[in-house]
């Protein structure tokens, strides 16, 4: 079956260190996206690729750090200069093109040890 | 002002009410419009796309109207399971990609 896979489901992270989220679609498509989520609160973007080899900084880019490879995969790093890390993170991705529907991973949850 | 607003909520209803979710967005060049419905510790789920002539699928219309840059969701007969939040989706396409712009949710409950 086609869609977006998250992993892990659940993240602990000390202080000072860097971990790194996964996420990787099989729907083809060539737009993908990292979402934070606070309790509570909307999505909010971090980061967004259109094609491999270039992304975009979102509204809250300060503390991450992406690549894209190919096409599949997009991992996200949250670096220890974000200094509160705690989140629901959502991976997405959507084909070019209006209307854009975009799809969503399961989500990792990260917390602060 | 917030690019994409939602009612505030929660919104308890019983079981069996209809029930309407309004959304305005500020960007006049918004080109798509969605509803999605998130639940507790899960990712979003695409519930409708909306369209400016309004849309209906079962129990749930969805309305546009892009003078007053509104959209609108209705639920009716409304069951447990719809309890969730409901979030406004605009999406504009720009030289850098597809821009998708979230509203921070409305969240439902319908009690039995």
């Amino acid at each position: 079956d086609g869609g977006i896979t998250q992993s892990p489901k659940y993240l602990f992270r000390k202080e000072g260190q860097n971990v790194t989220l996964s996420c990787e679609q099989n729907l083809n498509h060539d737009a993908m996206y990292w979402y934070r989520q606070d309790p509570g609160q909307g999505l909010r973007l971090i980061y967004y690729s259109q094609i491999v080899n270039d992304f975009q900084k979102g509204d809250i880019a300060e503390g991450y750090s992406v690549s894209r490879e190919k096409k599949e995969s997009f991992p996200l790093t949250v670096t220890s200069a974000q200094k509160n890390p705690t989140a629901f993170y959502l991976c997405a991705s959507s084909m070019g093109g209006l209307p854009g529907k975009l799809f969503f991973g399961s989500g990792t949850q990260l917390s602060v040890l | 002002r917030k690019e994409v607003e939602q009612d505030p909520g929660p919104f308890n209803v019983p079981e069996g009410a209809t029930v309407a979710f309004n959304c305005t967005y500020s960007n006049s060049a918004s080109q798509s419009f969605f509803w999605y419905r998130q639940d507790c510790r899960k990712e979003p789920k695409l519930l409708m796309s909306v369209y400016s002539s309004g849309n209906e699928d079962g129990r749930f219309t969805a309305q546009l109207n892009r003078a007053s840059q509104y959209i609108s969701l209705l639920i009716r007969d409304s069951k447990l399971s719809d309890s969730a939040t409901y979030l406004c989706v605009v999406n504009m396409e720009g030289p850098d990609g597809q821009n998708f712009v979230f509203g921070p949710g409305t969240r439902l409950s319908v009690l039995p």
